[in-house]
């Protein structure tokens, strides 16, 4: 399973754009990478997920570079509601499961 | 689609009692499930995998005798903490997997233990 790193903590004011970025040097071929976002007392709530180049929803922005040795989250204009722990997860989209380690996460404050 | 309801969101109980936490995949079939714990303002750690109709398999250092796991059904899982003590205190996740999604995740039980 490909190991993966995040900041631990990031700040940014309400409006803003942020990105979190996710590093997995040791990613495979067939692995896809997926964010979660979870409030506290609560399951971790699926946000993207991408192979490579940029994918979009409703919410964020993924964008993977062609080595796909990392990723980044991207919220843009964040209000006070998504204050959360952000995780990135690396792994296999296939028949079957995958047990999944969740890494340390990046829990971001936004401030009024 | 793809939700696993989890029950009770939050337990207290005697130390030394057991309690049991359920966990429902409600329009899908969940062959494998998994439960991690969570302590305070840590990340979640993976205690086991459960599949349907098997033993459950257990991450290293997790009991195997204090967190019974069954898993009868494709929509039903459950984690049983046995005798429990304070220590067993924490937040207990239950998820599955969801093909093309990932993964889906329980909102989690707040287990007390006095």
């Amino acid at each position: 399973l490909a190991k993966t790193t995040q900041p631990i903590s990031m700040d940014s004011y309400e409006g803003q754009e942020v990105n979190i970025t996710c590093s997995h040097n040791n990613i495979a071929t067939n692995d896809y990478i997926t964010w979660y976002q979870q409030f506290p007392s609560q399951g971790p709530r699926f946000i993207i997920q991408g192979y490579k180049t940029k994918v979009t929803n409703e919410v964020a922005s993924l964008f993977i570079p062609a080595d796909r040795k990392s990723s980044t989250l991207s919220l843009p204009r964040v209000s006070l509601s998504d204050t959360a722990v952000y995780y990135c997860l690396v792994g296999p989209r296939v028949r079957g499961y995958q047990k999944v380690t969740f890494g340390t996460g990046t829990k971001l404050q936004v401030i009024p | 689609g793809a939700v696993v309801s989890q029950h009770p969101s939050r337990v207290i109980c005697k130390s030394g009692t057991s309690v049991k936490i359920e966990c429902r995949s409600l329009d899908f079939q969940a062959t494998t499930m998994f439960w991690y714990r969570q302590f305070p303002k840590q990340s979640l750690m993976l205690m086991a995998t459960s599949n349907e109709g098997s033993k459950a398999t257990y991450e290293q250092g997790v009991e195997k005798d204090k967190f019974l796991i069954n898993h009868a059904s494709l929509t039903l899982s459950t984690l049983t903490v046995t005798s429990a003590h304070p220590e067993d205190s924490s937040f207990y996740i239950c998820s599955a997997r969801v093909r093309q999604l990932g993964y889906t995740f329980g909102s989690g039980t707040r287990l007390t233990v006095v």
